[in-house]
């Protein structure tokens, strides 16, 4: 079975810091993987999918393979960037997203 | 184009009582996908449906049950309510293909008293 694991609950930084959201897997096959994010009062919504391999508001994370992780990095954060965000796995075609706990980013002025 | 919504957005219901909640998805959508979110365990999938047929299933009680119509439109039944059922239900809609994204809608907030 799949599983996604968020270590950290809280991180908080000062704007301008750089932000790593670590996020590890484990999964024996090859996985899908996504980062989403909810900020106050609104609704969860992708963040960046690892097959598109772009960044978003700032945003990277890069699939790797030998340590199953899939790591969100900004090199500067800001305040709008504090939310709650999580990880999640697709096992394969059609199944279902794996979501890790997730972690809340506050990022102070 | 209108995003997914749910009804109703606040629910409150006793132990023992059952419960449905409703959820629309976006036009075209056929997929729709069920989740519980609560503190200590994050986000849980409940289960899929795509065009009126459940096609994957979280690990949950027979007490958690769902169906999906013609139009896409899904529903979620939670029978003898437990205090621990106390959550936010999330419905997400898709194309359904394979790397879809899927979109949430805002939730249904279930307390049982």
């Amino acid at each position: 079975a799949q599983r996604v694991t968020q270590p950290e609950k809280l991180l908080s930084v000062f704007k301008g810091a750089p932000v790593e959201l670590k996020c590890n897997y484990s999964y024996s096959g090859s996985p899908e993987l996504f980062w989403y994010v909810q900020y106050s009062r609104q609704r969860l919504q992708l963040l960046l999918r690892h097959i598109s391999r772009e960044s978003i508001k700032g945003f990277t994370a890069d699939l790797n393979k030998g340590e199953t992780s899939f790591h969100l990095k900004k090199p500067f954060a800001q305040e709008e960037d504090s939310a709650m965000y999580y990880c999640a796995l697709r096992a394969g075609a059609n199944s279902k997203l794996t979501f890790g706990k997730g972690i809340t980013l506050s990022v102070r002025p | 184009k209108a995003g997914v919504t749910q009804t109703p957005r606040y629910l409150i219901k006793t132990r023992g009582q059952q419960v449905t909640l409703s959820c629309s998805p976006i036009s075209g959508h056929r997929s729709v996908s069920w989740y519980q979110q609560t503190p200590g365990q994050g986000l849980q999938f409940l289960f899929e449906y795509f065009s009126e047929t459940q096609r994957n299933k979280g690990n949950f009680p027979g007490r958690f049950s769902g169906r999906q119509f013609s139009n896409s439109r899904s529903e979620m039944n939670v029978s003898t309510l437990e205090l621990g059922d106390s959550a936010l239900y999330l419905c997400a809609s898709s194309f359904g293909g394979a790397s879809d994204t899927q979109y949430f809608g805002p939730g249904t907030r279930l307390t049982v008293l």
